[in-house]
């Protein structure tokens, strides 16, 4: 079955850019999405079909997806993006990477 | 405004089954396709399958075959997700999202399974 490879955690500076990394064979040629969850409340989509961010989202969301791996991007990192990440894409099933803890610190 | 709202938290025995239910509002239900998705206690997202109604389509999680069933009752505006022969290993929080043509936008609030003897 098709796997997402996430890092478990990224730690990040107020203000500066966090990356996250979702690792998959030929990724690129499936479209991903990415989630982010806070505790104890459901997910979000913040980036979808590669790159296009949900009405509602801040511009400092972006994504990108190319060869085995996608990448979300939050610019400028704020204290309220500190939350589980997911990635997600579409092989003969919807799959989920394993999640990476953004930490604002 | 869309909303999802799933039935209320359940225990259950091993062996039995269990009937999550999501009833949509704010839209038209047909029209967009419903996903299940679970969540263990201090783990990740686990994708289960979706259903959509018109057509009518179900895919399902390989591991899942066999022992999960999502029904819709579109007079009704809800969707169903049935699991059997839990096990401990089913408790999680469940949840439905509603399923667009490229994204998966609205989710509800999530149910709790518990599986205990």
């Amino acid at each position: 079955s098709y796997e997402l490879t996430q890092p478990p955690s990224v730690s990040v500076s107020p203000g500066q850019t966090a990356s996250i990394t979702c690792s998959g064979d030929k990724l690129g040629d499936k479209y991903v999405c990415w989630y982010q969850q806070k505790p104890g409340q459901s997910p979000v989509v913040v980036i979808y079909q590669d790159n296009k961010r949900p009405s509602g989202i801040p511009e400092r969301f972006s994504g990108s997806n190319s060869g085995n791996t996608a990448t979300l991007t939050i610019s400028g990192t704020q204290a309220m993006d500190e939350a589980d990440y997911y990635c997600q894409a579409w092989d003969s099933r919807r799959v989920f990477g394993g999640g990476t803890k953004l930490t604002v610190l | 405004q869309v909303q999802l709202v799933q039935s209320g938290a359940e225990v259950k025995k091993p062996g039995a089954s269990v009937k999550v239910s999501c009833k949509a509002s704010g839209y038209t239900f047909p029209s967009y396709g419903i996903s299940w998705v679970r969540q263990a206690p201090g783990q990740g997202l686990e994708w289960m399958g979706w259903i959509t109604t018109y057509p009518a389509y179900t895919n399902y999680a390989q591991k899942l075959q066999g022992r999960v069933t999502m029904t819709t009752d579109t007079s009704t505006s809800t969707a169903y997700m049935e699991l059997r022969s839990l096990t401990s290993d089913d408790t999680a929080v469940y949840y439905c999202a509603r399923v667009g043509s490229s994204l998966v936008d609205y989710w509800g609030q999530g149910t709790l399974v518990t599986v205990s003897s």
